[in-house]
């Protein structure tokens, strides 16, 4: 069984479209999170929530809006893709406190 | 100053040698530390925590400098299957920051 899940693991789109991606956890952790790499390998956080409830909201677009149906899932949706926004987005789950962390294998999208 | 620091290498070595990685932060209040893993092309995974006392696993130690803030990773007798990027990771109750990551190459 895989602990973290996204999917899809490849997106390749048009610039303006909106996509989704899917991230599950079969961990049973409290805290949720989306990650952004870039081209420049730069691991960034984008959200975190715990228990379904935003924790933290780094300056990221309002293009992007996290949405956390129940604990095992958080889903990352993406209105009007822009070229910048291509990288990897890796989902991450731990439990609350701990602050370890275990990582999906990351969505790569490439915005064209 | 960035709030983590370190080196992006790349660190070339031997088989068989001993390499060691610095990470510093800016956050005196940062209260937990990591290292994590990342393949080429894959995920980071959980290396291990850092602690004051320090800690070990098999050829990995850890060590956790508060005073001069900056936590530090030895890999001794290295090998082929370390080569990896390895990403240090600070965090304070607010926030999670990664470093940009030490890029290893083992040589045979």
């Amino acid at each position: 069984d895989t602990a973290v899940s996204q999917t899809p693991k490849y997106l390749v789109t048009q610039m303006g479209n909106d996509k989704s991606i899917k991230c599950e956890q079969n961990l049973g952790h409290d805290t949720m999170y989306w990650y952004k790499q870039d081209s420049k390998k730069f691991l960034k956080i984008m959200f975190s929530y715990n228990n379904k409830e935003l924790i933290i909201n780094e300056t990221v677009p309002n293009r992007f809006s996290p949405k956390s149906p129940d604990k095992a899932h958080l889903n990352l949706h993406i209105n009007s893709l822009e070229l910048g926004d291509s990288a990897v987005y890796f989902c991450a789950t731990g439990p609350t406190g701990a602050r370890e962390q275990f990582f999906g294998p990351g969505t790569r999208l490439t915005v064209l | 100053r960035k709030e983590v620091e370190q080196d992006p290498g790349p660190f070339n070595v031997p088989e068989g040698a001993t390499v060691a990685f610095n990470c510093t932060y800016s956050n005196s209040a940062s209260q937990s530390f990591f290292w994590y893993r990342q393949d080429c092309r894959k995920e980071p995974k959980l290396l291990m925590s850092v602690y004051s006392s320090g800690n070990e696993d098999g050829r990995f130690t850890a060590q956790l400098n508060r005073a001069s803030q900056y936590i530090s990773l030895l890999i001794r007798d290295s090998k082929l299957s370390d080569s990896a990027t390895y990403l240090c990771v600070v965090n304070t109750l607010q926030k999670v920051t990664f470093g940009i990551g030490t890029k290893l190459q083992v040589i045979p």
